[in-house]
Formats: structure tokens, sequence, C-alpha cells
């Protein structure tokens, strides 16, 4: 079966400092992952997609099959990027999701 | 431009009771709809998805149903409430768009189970 494992909880950061939030799935299929975020009282949103391989408000996130994984980073973490970040795998038909359990970044002075 | 709305927003009820969320989508048509539960240090979990009207598919054995009456409707309810289906519900949709799904969320309704 499909998993997203998101290790971290929480990530807290200095501004400035460089972020790295890890992802890792298990999927026997061909993976297609994306990274969505959550700012503070706003709607759950896609950050980016592997498929696109751009660069989001900084982020990038590179699929490594090798390894499973799919971490976003950034290398210069800004205070706006405070938020809960959700690592998603499509899966099957109807496009369906299946999320990490995620982790909240948080960036300080 | 497409809108998806959700209600109530907040919703406290007592166990044993009945549930209804209701969500709806403007401005497309035949959307995939999505029903998430985010539960403490849980992620999001998929509860039921649709492809079409009338269409339920159910990801995990659960204590809730869903329908989808009209193209642009979806309802999640419950005959009876426990307290384990105390949660934060997420409505989304997604329909095809410069090559792949891309799913859009509601603001959420917030359920406490007393």
């Amino acid at each position: 079966a499909q998993r997203v494992t998101q290790p971290e909880k929480l990530l807290s950061v200095f501004k400035g400092a460089p972020v790295e939030l890890k992802c890792n799935y298990s999927y026997s299929g061909s993976p297609e992952l994306f990274w969505y975020v959550q700012y503070s009282r706003q709607r759950l949103q896609l950050l980016l997609r592997h498929i696109s391989r751009e660069s989001i408000k900084g982020f990038t996130a590179d699929l490594n099959k090798g390894e499973t994984s799919f971490h976003l980073k950034k290398p210069f973490a800004q205070e706006e990027d405070s938020a809960m970040y959700y690592c998603a795998l499509l899966t099957g038909t109807a496009s369906k999701l299946t999320f990490g359990t995620g982790t909240r970044l948080q960036v300080t002075l | 431009s497409q809108t998806i709305h959700q209600w109530p927003a907040t919703l406290v009820q007592p166990v044993g009771s009945p549930l209804s969320l209701e969500c709806t989508v403007e401005g497309t048509s035949n959307p995939n709809l999505y029903w998430y539960r985010q539960a403490a240090g849980r992620g999001l979990q998929l509860l039921f998805y649709s492809v079409g009207i009338g269409q339920i598919s159910s990801e995990v054995p659960q204590n809730l149903s869903a329908s989808r009456p009209q193209d642009r409707q979806f309802i999640l309810s419950s005959k009876k409430l426990l307290l384990s289906d105390s949660g934060f519900y997420l409505c989304a949709w997604s329909v095809l768009g410069q090559g792949f799904y891309e799913q859009y969320f509601g603001p959420g309704t917030r359920l406490t189970v007393t």
C-alpha cells in the first residue's frame, strides 16, 4: 500500500538559514508527488509538484526514486515561510492523494 | 473562477447525534470531489471520493457516509456521532488542468463531538 512519511512534526530555523523538509514515500507504481502548504488562517494550497520541476517562492523539490524521497528545500528561509507543509502522493484512479502527517516550519528572527 | 464552499465552519455535537456537512463547488463541471479528515498528529486522511453524481467510494471503514446528489454538491453524514469523529473536515475538488489534477481545498469544518 502507498505511504508518505514526514518524520519531523516541527522544524524550527532562523531567518536566512537553509530549510529542508523531509518526505519519503512508498509506492509500487510510478510516483507523482506534490507539496501542499497551509499558511495561518488560509486554505491548504498546492506549492509545487515534481513533474514541473519548478521553483515556487524559492522552494524546490527533487524526486529521488533510488531513495524514494521528495524533500523540500529552500536556501534561505523567510519569516513568511512559516506554515504547515504536507507532502502528498498521487495514487490510483480519481486522482486520489495520500498525504503525510505534515511538518510545521517555524522561521524565527 | 472556481470556488468551493463548506458549512458550517464549526460545529459542536453530542455523541449519538446525527451529522450533515455540506460542500459545494462553483465555476466548474463534473469535478472529482473528496472528503478528508485532519486529525491532530495524523495528517490528512482521505475518507471518500466521488467521480460523478451518485458515485461514492469509501477509503476507510468508519461511522460516516457520503453522498453526491448533484454534480457540484458533496455531503458528509453520520446517523450517530462518536467521540472519535471529532476533527477538521476538508472538502476538495479537482479537474484535469494543465496536464494534471490539482486538488483545491475548502475552508474546512471543525467538528467537536462532546
